[in-house]
């Protein structure tokens, strides 16, 4: 079982559409939680941490559920800039150091 | 602010060639650093981290190597270029345990 999983994608929303990507965990170690966005052939870049209460920016929503390990991003009234790879991020702490990112879920938002 | 900074943005090399990658980090003292290779299409590979100057972690055997000869500076090299090692080479800093990339380098290996 890989450490960090995401929704395979790839997924093809209209504008204006909602779309939630949930990826999960395998270490229940795990601390610190994030989303990252990567435009093709760029580097990735941090949308947004997940704090455990669950946090919003904009049309941005994501949560935290450490019963369960897993963590979500929801993405409302999609735009055609949100097309990118989305990348679920887990950072562990305990026994040492260990950044995990998962392989990425792909979107692509059309018109 | 912080900022980081690779070079450089794209190369193209022959098979058995040398590497040397810099990156290097503004705004900020004794960061945690990071080298990673995303192949085409494919996620990130942890391949190096560095919590301080001489001091460097490998997270898998490979044909590479890494330096931090100073704090704010992050070396990958090679002595021998594998056809494999074509990717987009990323580095990283950490700041309360989130990380920022550079803007990576796109190595081409023929």
């Amino acid at each position: 079982r890989k450490e960090v999983e995401q929704d395979p994608g790839p997924f093809n929303v209209p504008e204006g559409a909602t779309v939630a990507f949930n990826c999960t965990y395998s270490n229940s170690a795990s601390q610190s939680f994030f989303w990252y966005r990567q435009d093709c052939r760029k580097e990735p870049k941090l949308l947004m941490s997940v704090y455990s209460s669950g946090n919003e920016d904009g049309r941005f929503t994501a949560q935290l559920n450490r019963a369960s390990q897993y963590i979500s991003l929801l993405i409302r009234d999609s735009k055609l800039s949100d097309s990118a790879t989305y990348l679920c991020v887990v950072n562990m702490r305990t026994g040492g150091f260990k950044t995990i990112f998962g392989a990425g879920t792909r979107l692509f938002v059309k018109a | 602010s912080q900022t980081i900074h690779q070079w450089p943005a794209t190369l193209v090399q022959p098979v058995g060639s040398p590497l040397s990658l810099e990156c290097t980090v503004e705004g900020t003292s004794n960061p945690n650093l990071y080298w990673y290779r995303q192949a085409a299409g494919r996620g990130l590979q942890l391949l190096f981290y560095s919590v301080g100057i001489g001091q460097i972690s490998s997270e898998v055997p490979q044909n590479l190597s890494a330096s931090r000869p100073q704090d704010r500076q992050f070396i990958l090299s090679s002595k021998k270029l594998l056809l494999s090692d074509s990717g987009f080479y990323l580095c990283a800093w950490e700041f309360r345990d989130t990380q920022y990339f550079g803007p990576g380098t796109r190595l081409t290996v023929l």
